[in-house]
């Protein structure tokens, strides 16, 4: 299994400012997921990043808003961009565990609260 | 987006008492994944499912791959108080990439 970390895993932020959480594996991953998890509720995608391409969005997510970086196969960046209280959110890393299986691996979270 | 039918959304028992949720989906299922989500935690993997009619378990939980391919099942025996938390059931369905969600069922455990 794939042991993944978050930075940071809580922050408190003001309206229109920007967040950049980071985002580490242990080991060489082809694909990493950003989800996006309300209280109480289930898991939503925000994007896929693939190393060495641009991240692929699912409907209602945009790359001006949620920028992602993927410079490597261990590392990934999501920035929430122009926050409101909407944004209000736990974000969650994710990624693929051993190549050929379906499983995925979470990271523990950044909980994200706008002011 | 596609969701799956989690069910019960809730359940409060004893400890000791055993525990069933499951999952349903109108759509085919290749694989099915339980996961167990603690209070400011990221989901932690259970179970993974990939035949019909697969049924593995880890210590106390077992889960079951319907043979219909269109649900799942999760048990949990002998319920303690560190079995609190959100279960969800996710999966793939037919040749889609993305991972299709349970909305969870949150089990509290009354020691």
């Amino acid at each position: 299994s794939a042991v993944i970390s978050q930075k940071p895993s809580r922050d408190i932020c003001q309206r229109g400012t920007s967040l950049t959480i980071q985002c580490q594996v242990d080991s060489q991953v082809t694909m990493m997921f950003w989800y996006r998890q309300q209280p109480g509720q289930s898991l939503t995608l925000i994007a896929t990043a693939n190393q060495g391409s641009e991240a692929t969005y699912e409907s209602g997510f945009v790359i001006d808003k949620f920028p992602i970086s993927r410079p490597n196969l261990t590392f990934s960046t999501l920035t929430v961009s122009n926050m409101s209280p909407e944004d209000s959110s736990i974000y969650l890393c994710s990624s693929k565990g051993a190549v050929g299986t379906d499983t995925q691996y979470f990271g523990p979270g950044t909980r994200l609260t706008v002011l | 987006g596609q969701q799956l039918n989690q069910s019960p959304q809730s359940m409060f028992i004893q400890e000791g008492e055993d525990v069933s949720m499951n999952c349903t989906s109108s759509s085919i299922f290749n694989t099915w994944l339980w996961y167990k989500q603690d209070p400011g935690e990221g989901p932690v993997l259970l179970i993974a499912l990939y035949k019909a009619g697969e049924l593995t378990s880890n210590g106390r939980l077992t889960a079951q791959f319907g043979i219909t391919r269109k649900d799942s099942f999760l048990n949990i025996s002998a319920s303690i108080p560190s079995d609190v938390g959100i279960y969800f059931c996710a999966g793939y369905a037919g040749n889609n990439r993305k991972l299709i969600w349970g909305l969870g069922t949150s089990l509290a455990v009354n020691p």
